[in-house]
């Protein structure tokens, strides 16, 4: 059974650094695409990014370039999405997302985790 | 960021049919396959439709989807206590080179 399991919740300062996780099992890790999504509150989502562990190959959404990393670990089987100094603006909940063996048109994501709320304030 | 728009709220008495609009553009929906997913929230979204209006095995057939140009809509039909739950709809968008998402719809079962 596919899962992804992220971890918990986080309350941060303005200008902290944090790095949240998306722990993987069920399948061959490296082989699909995995990615990150973000929920402001009362907003729907948006497209953060996604990496191919395979090769650490890393795509960004434009609106997030430059303002998160997002890395993986295929040792442990596992995503990151990382900041180096958040902003009362990065309060939402985090979701991670399997995609597919490719990322293109014609890929969807079909395994998400559970969400890592991150609360950031003075 | 572009974002699929969907109406904030549908409801349904046990039993009816409700239907759950997503407008996009050329860019997603209108050149690009639609996928549906359930959130109860403090949960992980859960995919309900995949292209071609294919159910992931556990998914009742009480659920369908359909597309027309850039618009979709999920269906679901007998509905059931257990169907109370947010949903959104994804599309591959070709400007984006990524994906994007409905702005969610609160299904409540009256």
């Amino acid at each position: 059974e596919v899962q992804l399991v992220q971890s918990g919740a986080e309350v941060k300062k303005p200008g902290e650094s944090l790095k949240i996780s998306c722990a993987s099992s069920g399948y061959s890790f490296s082989s699909y695409w995995i990615g990150w999504a973000r929920q402001m509150p009362g907003r729907g989502l948006e497209w953060m990014g996604i990496i191919y562990p395979g090769d650490s190959d890393t795509r960004y959404s434009p609106s997030f370039q430059g303002q998160v990393t997002i890395s993986s670990d295929s040792s442990t089987g596992t995503a990151y999405l990382q900041w180096s100094s958040l902003k009362a603006s990065d309060t939402a909940m985090y979701y991670c997302a399997r995609g597919g063996l490719f990322y293109t048109a014609g890929s969807y994501l079909d395994y998400w985790g559970q969400g890592t709320l991150v609360t950031v304030s003075s | 960021q572009s974002m699929l728009i969907q109406p904030p709220s549908a409801s349904g008495t046990p039993g009816q049919r409700v239907t759950i609009s997503c407008s996009g553009g050329s860019s997603n929906i209108g050149s690009n396959y639609v996928y549906w997913y359930q959130h109860l929230p403090g949960t992980a979204p859960k995919l309900l439709i995949s292209r071609n209006n294919q159910r992931p095995s556990g998914v009742p057939d009480r659920f369908s989807a359909s597309e027309s140009g850039t618009s979709a809509s999920l269906a679901i039909s007998g509905l059931r206590s257990e169907d109370e739950a947010d949903y959104f709809c994804a599309a591959w968008d070709d400007s984006l080179r990524g994906y994007v998402f409905g702005s969610g719809t609160k299904v409540s079962v009256l």
